[in-house]
């Protein structure tokens, strides 16, 4: 079936340390997008790609990087400059300009 | 900067109640307004909007676009307990490629 993987589901990051979050998709959608979902807000929108080998940052980018090398791959991570990285991370991808279908998400605590 | 809003935040409701789900927009090269809903985890799509003042309908739902005002409306009628969710409201900027998403509204369905 086609769709978007998350993983991990749960992830745990000690202090100063670098975690990785997966994100594949087989929609052959151009685009692919990182969001960050604390308790009672919306999505806020960390970095954006349109096509493989670019990427936009988003509102919230700082302490976050990302990679587009292969069309299927977005992964985020989150660095240990990312202070308060405790939070609900969802993955998204679409056609140009068409609504976006989301993965189930990864939730990072710190230890 | 692009903005979303939306209200009210939160709605308690008994089942068999209408509801109207309210969500203003200030976004740049505007193209689109697109309703998800979130249960769990994934938020999935419920509507996208381009064209002021034709409503869209699936089942119970419906929603409408008032580009001059800025707004649209996500209506329930008839609620169910399953309709109990976050419902989440974006705007889409075409030239950045990328949405705004609202806080979402909580919607809790009593039976």
């Amino acid at each position: 079936d086609g769709g978007i993987t998350q993983s991990p589901k749960y992830l745990f990051r000690k202090e100063g340390q670098n975690v990785t979050l997966s994100c594949e998709q087989n929609l052959n959608h151009d685009a692919m997008y990182w969001y960050r979902q604390d308790p009672g807000q919306g999505l806020r929108l960390i970095y954006y790609s349109q096509i493989v080998n670019d990427f936009q940052k988003g509102d919230i980018a700082e302490g976050y990087s990302v990679s587009r090398e292969k069309k299927e791959s977005f992964p985020l991570t989150v660095t240990s400059a990312q202070k308060n990285p405790t939070a609900f991370y969802l993955c998204a991808s679409s056609l140009l300009n068409q609504p976006q279908h989301f993965g189930d998400g990864t939730r990072l605590s710190i230890l | 900067e692009d903005k979303v809003v939306q209200s009210p935040l939160s709605l308690v409701v008994h089942e068999g109640d209408t509801v109207t789900l309210n969500c203003s927009y200030e976004v740049t090269n505007f193209r689109s307004l697109l309703w998800y809903k979130q249960e769990k985890k994934a938020p999935t799509f419920l509507f996208m909007l381009t064209s002021s003042g034709i409503e869209k309908k699936s089942g119970r739902l419906s929603s409408i676009l008032d580009k001059k005002e800025l707004f649209s409306i996500l209506n329930i009628t008839a609620t169910q307990t399953g309709d109990s969710a976050i419902y989440l409201c974006a705007a889409h900027n075409t030239n950045a490629g990328k949405s705004t998403f609202g806080d979402g509204t909580t919607l809790t369905v009593k039976p």
